[in-house]
């Protein structure tokens, strides 16, 4: 199966500081990866598939770009609603799998 | 507006069989998406557990699939998740989720917590 290693584990922000999260695949996915907010006791939600589409109401802050192993996610502005977990998850093969997540905190 | 609901027990007895339904509104669960299950083991990661197409034609992750199995009323608009000999290692949140364009999972029902205990 595919693994996904997200990194950091943790990343501390400031509002109003840009965020980028990386996402490595163990081998190709071409640009058939995804990212989703969790926040505490609900959830997923889906942000961006297919590399860099956002989803349905997301803010233009949130951008996804890379292609192949490695891709990443970028808030451009930290907002207070932006500290969660996120995750990415690839579609490229079965079983779909997710990474191990990184937590966006606030610094 | 899609929505998907979990129901189900909250606590399942070692070795038996945990089962779950995933009740969709706003959509015909006949229409040409793939409903999945996914899980969160406490303070864990996402774990994809398997998804299932109108016509009942089904994928399943490796890890679980001698154990798993889904299935689907389309009279009653709704698909459910049966996995056997369950262990303390099967606790976790068990999210459905409407998976769009078969890859991303879009939207989420909001999760029923599932622990294995006697």
């Amino acid at each position: 199966e595919i693994v996904l290693t997200q990194s950091p584990a943790t990343l501390s922000v400031s509002p109003g500081e840009r965020a980028t999260l990386s996402c490595r695949a163990s081998q190709s996915v071409s640009n058939n990866l995804a990212w989703y907010q969790q926040k505490p006791g609900q959830a997923p939600r889906l942000l961006i598939y297919s590399t860099s589409t956002r989803a349905t109401g997301i803010p233009a802050r949130f951008s996804g770009g890379g292609f192949g192993t490695e891709f990443t996610l970028t808030i451009s502005s930290l907002q207070s609603d932006d500290f969660a977990l996120y995750y990415c998850q690839q579609c490229s093969e079965w079983p779909r799998t997710f990474g191990q997540g990184t937590k966006v905190e606030i610094k | 507006q899609v929505q998907l609901q979990e129901s189900g027990p909250g606590l399942v007895k070692p070795s038996e069989t945990l089962s779950l339904t995933c009740a969709v509104s706003g959509v015909s669960i006949s229409s040409s998406y793939w409903w999945s299950w996914v899980r969160q083991a406490p303070g864990k990661g996402l774990e994809w557990i398997g998804e299932i197409y109108h016509s009942g034609n089904t994928n399943y992750n490796p890890s679980l699939k001698s154990r798993v199995t889904i299935s689907i009323d389309k009279s009653k608009n709704q698909f459910s998740l049966n996995l056997n000999s369950v262990t303390a290692a099967d606790t976790a949140v068990y999210y459905c989720a409407k998976v769009v364009v078969v890859s991303w999972f879009d939207p989420w029902g909001q999760g029923n917590l599932v622990t294995v205990s006697s």
